[in-house]
């Protein structure tokens, strides 16, 4: 079982509706990350958070650290938001110095 | 401010063959990580560099080295190649302190035939 699940894999959606995408963790960690990689390769940090709620823009992240699971919402979705989404969290170890692991990523498509 | 830079950004090697990667981090970032990336999966942690040593390891085996130089720019190097290294390279800087941002260059598209 990975250490980082995230669901759905694959998500296709009209523009206009809300999306949610799920991660769950099965250790202890200090902080995560949930990251944005459009074809071509880059990756760009949308948020990192340890507790509560992030709003940005469209975007949306909450992380219940108790549950260990977090989601990402996008509000008013746009073909634009087409993208993997990956979660990635930090090991609270005291040895992983800021070491990330990744979640497999979700493939979000949105139609105009 | 520049971000993490890369490069090559993409790259064709012929097995058996050795290859540099190159990553410069983040102004005021100390600490590099590199990860593999094969296609339809998430990023494998690699190895960290801090202080110019290798401070931790994933399950990778030697062939798979690396340096970071005292301007805290990285290389990845790796000996060897085998088809199976086809993957996108990805470098990330993070600051001191284990919780900061992590920031990520647009990767190396290395293609092994």
């Amino acid at each position: 079982k990975n250490e980082v699940e995230q669901s759905p894999q694959n998500l296709t959606a009209q523009e206009g509706e809300f999306i949610t995408i799920n991660c769950s963790y099965s250790v202890g960690i200090s902080a995560l990350h949930w990251l944005q990689q459009h074809p071509g390769g880059g990756i760009v940090s949308l948020f990192m958070l340890s507790s509560g709620k992030k709003k940005h823009g469209r975007l949306i992240a909450t992380i219940n650290i108790q549950e260990k699971h977090s989601s990402l919402h996008i509000t008013a979705s746009h073909p634009r938001d087409s993208a993997v989404y990956i979660c990635a969290v930090i090991d609270a170890g005291g040895t992983s110095y800021g070491k990330l692991t990744f979640g497999q990523g979700t493939i979000l498509t949105v139609h105009p | 401010d520049a971000g993490v830079t890369q490069s090559p950004t993409h790259l064709i090697k012929t097995r058996g063959q050795q290859v540099t990667l190159r990553c410069s981090p983040k102004s005021g970032h100390d600490t590099v990580s590199w990860y593999q990336q094969a296609l339809g999966q998430g990023p494998q942690f690699i190895f960290q560099y801090y202080e110019e040593e290798e401070r931790q390891r994933g399950n990778f085996p030697d062939r798979f080295s690396g340096h970071q130089f005292p301007n805290y720019s990285s290389e990845l190097n790796v000996n060897a190649l085998l088809l199976g290294d086809s993957a996108l390279y990805l470098c990330a800087s993070t600051g001191t302190g284990f919780t900061t941002e992590a920031f990520f260059g647009q990767g190396t598209r290395l293609t092994v035939v």
